[in-house]
């Protein structure tokens, strides 16, 4: 079985663009969620996505956005980009069954450096 | 803000000893999972213990759990190399809107 793909590994960018990573969780998955990971900050969960529906959302500003299409594929959307923006950011798939005790299969991310 | 705080930030042994690593954290959890993280990429689950059991095993990690003094560790036995990587605790709560939060994880080093 084929794991969770991001693309593009990495990316850079200027303050002001916008930029959109795109996550294939593993075949019968059917929630993604998403993380930004920095040094200072550590992992922070940005959001997840269930059945085409934002499920779980932390605490990002509006710039950052996400979806989730019917095969179960997600984006994520940062516009109006600024310097602390540069991160790597993960996506994981899990069941998404509800149960609560769901391990995450994450992939192995997207590099993005704003200049 | 991070639920489970992983203590030492970084840990050097060498090869063929064992590495302990603590994470602590602040409220009610459904389970708790340890993740590891090679440099730069993505994580790996290593193993997850329900807030109802005491300790786990698999293979040479040992887990164990503390749910009156919320806090939990994690035993790698004779240690390798290969085993150089942040480990990070993650805590998971919630019904219909869980979500696992990550702590800001422990960077081992194995020296050969």
């Amino acid at each position: 079985k084929a794991g969770v793909t991001q693309t593009p590994r990495y990316l850079i960018k200027t303050r002001g663009q916008q930029v959109t990573l795109s996550c294939s969780p593993i075949s019968g998955h059917r929630s993604v969620s998403w993380y930004q990971q920095t040094p200072g900050q550590g992992l922070q969960f940005l959001f997840e996505y269930f059945s085409e529906t934002q499920r779980n959302k932390g605490n990002f500003p509006g710039r950052f956005s996400g979806r989730q299409f019917s095969n179960s594929r997600s984006e994520m959307n940062v516009s109006t980009l600024e310097l602390g923006d540069s991160a790597l950011y993960l996506c994981a798939s899990s069941l998404g069954t509800g149960a609560t005790n769901e391990k995450l299969f994450f992939g192995s991310g997207t590099q993005l450096s704003v200049l | 803000s991070q639920q489970g705080e992983e203590d030492p930030q970084a840990l050097s042994i060498q090869e063929g000893e064992n590495a302990t690593m603590n994470c602590s954290y602040k409220t009610s959890i459904n389970n708790l999972q340890w993740y590891r993280q090679n440099s730069g990429r993505g994580l790996v689950h290593l193993i997850l213990i329900r807030s109802n059991e005491r300790e786990k095993h698999s293979g040479r990690l040992r887990v164990t759990l503390d749910t009156s003094k919320k806090s939990s560790s994690l035993l790698i036995t004779a240690s390798r190399a290969a085993d150089t990587a942040s480990y990070f605790c993650a805590t998971g709560f919630g019904g219909s809107n869980y979500k696992l939060t990550f702590g800001k994880g422990t960077l081992l080093t194995v020296n050969p």
